[in-house]
């Protein structure tokens, strides 16, 4: 099983100062030309929804203030200039075998 | 825009069958490629996928969870709909439905809370 583990785990962060969280997977996601790495956000009291998929690609309506990065192992959502609408848990996702998410990275405003 | 629904008891007796059923509207589950999939999330915890079934009727399970679970689907309603057999208090959760294309689940239920519990 791919093993999915995030840093940090929260993440207080400043409206308008930029925020990064770290996700490393246990195999390489890179298979085909793209990585099988995907991030979603989980406001307070809803559904995730989709921010991020092939590891780098915004999904449809996402500002683009949300950025992903990384192959293989390693990858990194940015937020160039957070907004207090950012506020939730972030999970990165493996889409490679079935799916499993990381533990989750709580952003909240300072 | 496909929209998903989650209903099904919201309790639970220790060592019964959790029975819940997603209706899909604004898309087939038998047409497109498309998983559609259960998962949940434990207060104050992280997500889970449960099992998911594609559009041609195939299914996979979270292996930790497989010898528990069943997913089907009536395509005569548009509905899929969740099994979990032999439940105990860690398997009380917010359960969601959602849909899985070519780039990631792009629609989901609100989520239903079932809890586990005599």
């Amino acid at each position: 099983d791919i093993v999915m583990t995030q840093s940090p785990l929260s993440l207080p962060v400043t409206p308008g100062e930029p925020a990064s969280i770290s996700c490393r997977s246990s195999q390489s996601l890179h298979r085909n030309g793209y990585d099988s790495l995907e991030w979603y956000l989980q406001r307070p009291g809803q559904s995730p929804q989709l921010l991020i998929y092939m590891g780098s690609k915004r999904a449809s309506g996402v500002p683009d203030r949300f950025s992903g990065s990384g192959s293989g192992t390693d990858f990194t959502l940015r937020i160039s200039r957070v907004e207090a609408e950012d506020v939730g848990i972030y999970y990165c996702m493996q889409a490679l075998q079935t799916w499993t998410f990381g533990q989750g990275t709580k952003v909240e405003i300072k | 825009q496909v929209q998903l629904q989650e209903s099904g008891p919201g309790l639970v007796k220790p060592s019964q069958t959790l029975s819940l059923t997603c209706t899909v509207s604004g898309g087939s589950i038998s047409s497109g490629s498309y998983y559609w999939t259960w998962i949940r999330q434990p207060a104050g915890k992280g997500l889970e996928w449960i099992g998911r079934l594609y559009t041609t009727g195939s299914t996979n399970y979270n292996p930790s969870l497989k010898s528990r679970v069943t997913i089907s689907a009536d395509t005569s309603k548009n509905q899929f709909s969740l099994r979990l057999t032999s439940v105990t208090a860690a398997d009380t959760a917010v359960y969601y439905c959602a849909t899985y294309g070519d780039f990631g689940f792009d629609f989901w239920g609100q989520g239903t809370l079932v809890t586990v519990s005599s």
